[in-house]
């Protein structure tokens, strides 16, 4: 099956600062996801990005199918945003499955 | 986005009891949802798909005796866990998506603790 490998795997942030955080993927995707999964367990949606660049707020995100990554980018961090954040692929051939990385978590310190 | 709800949040059960999970997509019909489990500091893991009408598809190592999925409308799937062990005890949340190509969206997801 697809490998989903994220990086790094912890980051602890001082409020304010700038991160990127790496999804590299082992095959050709139908879809993307980026999610924010907060104390309490709920996965909350951030990015539907299988190509292209999309910018929410303070996050934005880029994903260059043809070299099979995807970046996520948080400006100016602040505490809500700690957490894990988790890249999600969708294999060809494999509708609606979603193939998770290990996560990245987050600290944000004030 | 899409609204998917899931009930309980949180359930404590005795050891050889079964528990059943809710994961209802409040705005929108979904023909197929999927139900993950995640222990502690661990990723999300795909456990089956569930199919409206038909027998649900499991991943490989999971037991659909005991993992039983019913999804007998287009706005429910149950996650029945049978005859629970604490090994059993794990977060499940259930996803579902509202079209082809289109982005999944995630219940609140159950705590289960088997005692």
């Amino acid at each position: 099956g697809i490998q989903v490998e994220q990086s790094p795997p912890d980051l602890i942030l001082q409020e304010g600062a700038n991160s990127t955080l790496r999804c590299n993927f082992s095959d050709s995707v139908n879809n993307l996801q980026w999610f924010h999964q907060n104390p309490w367990g709920q996965l909350i949606n951030l990015f539907y990005i299988p190509s292209g660049t999309k910018q929410n707020g303070r996050l934005s995100a880029t994903t260059v199918a043809t070299e099979r990554y995807s970046l996520l980018y948080i400006s100016s961090s602040q505490t809500t945003d700690s957490g894990v954040y988790f890249c999600a692929v969708e294999q060809i051939d494999s509708w609606g499955k979603l193939q998770f990385g290990a996560g990245t978590q987050v600290v944000v310190t004030p | 986005g899409a609204v998917v709800s899931q009930h309980p949040s949180r359930v404590i059960c005795k050891s050889g009891t079964s528990v059943k999970i809710e994961c209802r997509s409040l705005d929108f019909q979904a023909t197929t949802m999927f139900w993950y489990r995640q222990f502690p500091k661990q990723s999300l893991m795909l456990m089956a798909t569930s199919n409206e009408g038909s027998k649900a598809t499991y991943e490989q190592g999971v037991e659909k005796d005991k993992f039983l999925i019913n999804h007998a409308s287009l706005t429910l799937s149950t996650l029945t866990v049978t005859s629970a062990h604490p090994e059993d005890s794990s977060f499940y949340i259930c996803s579902a998506r509202d079209g082809r190509g289109t982005e999944a969206f995630f219940g609140q997801g159950t705590r289960l603790t088997v005692v």
